[in-house]
């Protein structure tokens, strides 16, 4: 089937302007998760959903950050009053289950990010 | 904290050169830990992914090891081509029963396999 699938690709926008970043995780996954990339390091974890609710935000960096997973499958990350600071690659993964007895249910497979740009 | 580290961050080879790429982690109580490879401007494939009771998982030309009691992972990649150029990532998680799911990445090991 398809795999996780995120849009915009990319997002150019103005210092101070409100952005959202859309996920599609694969069907029946019920983990989500977000990282942000910058250039030259790995991915940071910001947010995981199990379900609907959040169950782990604790990497948002501030809160001019915030995510939604209304009805336990697509998730969209909000940022307000976008900064410099925020350009950076937003990688959105997701997983069958976290746990559950067997360890390859937390393999988390990744879609293709957006690529957000704070002029 | 978790923190993953990867050696080396560079590593060009030519073309049917083996290669070994190395990771290591802080923290020992890990759930799993997965290899990714990542192509500029794209998003991670999931290469390998080896539970914490395993000691290593192969998938073709891929070897993955794992010492989790001195907190190390071997990539090995047997006979190197051009299209494995990319970067690649180990990321760890930690004990769910700890209720933490999520990754910790290193910084990634850029390979260039030169013709």
């Amino acid at each position: 089937g398809a795999g996780v699938s995120q849009t915009p690709s990319n997002k150019v926008t103005e210092k101070g302007k409100y952005v959202e970043l859309r996920c599609d995780p694969i069907s029946g996954h019920t983990a989500l998760y977000w990282y942000r990339q910058s250039l030259g390091q790995g991915p940071e974890f910001l947010i995981y959903f199990q379900g609907t609710g959040a169950a782990d935000d604790s990497g948002l960096p501030n809160d001019r950050f915030f995510a939604v997973r209304p009805e336990g499958s697509v998730s969209t990350l909000k940022i307000q009053r976008t900064e410099r600071g925020d350009s950076a690659v937003y990688l959105c993964a997701s997983s069958p289950h976290p746990a559950g007895g067997r360890s390859s249910y937390n393999e988390q497979f990744f879609g293709p990010g957006t690529r957000l740009t704070v002029l | 904290k978790q923190e993953v580290t990867q050696i080396p961050a560079a590593l060009s080879v030519p073309e049917g050169e083996n290669l070994v790429l190395n990771c290591s982690f802080t923290d020992s109580a890990i759930y799993n830990l997965q290899w990714f490879r990542q192509d500029p401007g794209k998003g991670l494939t999931s290469l390998l992914l080896i539970q914490s009771s395993q000691r290593e998982q192969t998938s073709g030309r891929l070897n993955a090891s794992l010492d989790k009691s001195s907190g190390r992972s071997t990539l090995y990649i047997a006979a190197s081509q051009p299209g494995d150029s990319a970067t690649y990532l180990c990321a760890v998680s930690l004990d769910p029963r700890s209720n933490d799911y999520k990754l910790s990445f290193g910084a990634g090991t850029t390979v260039t396999v030169r013709a």
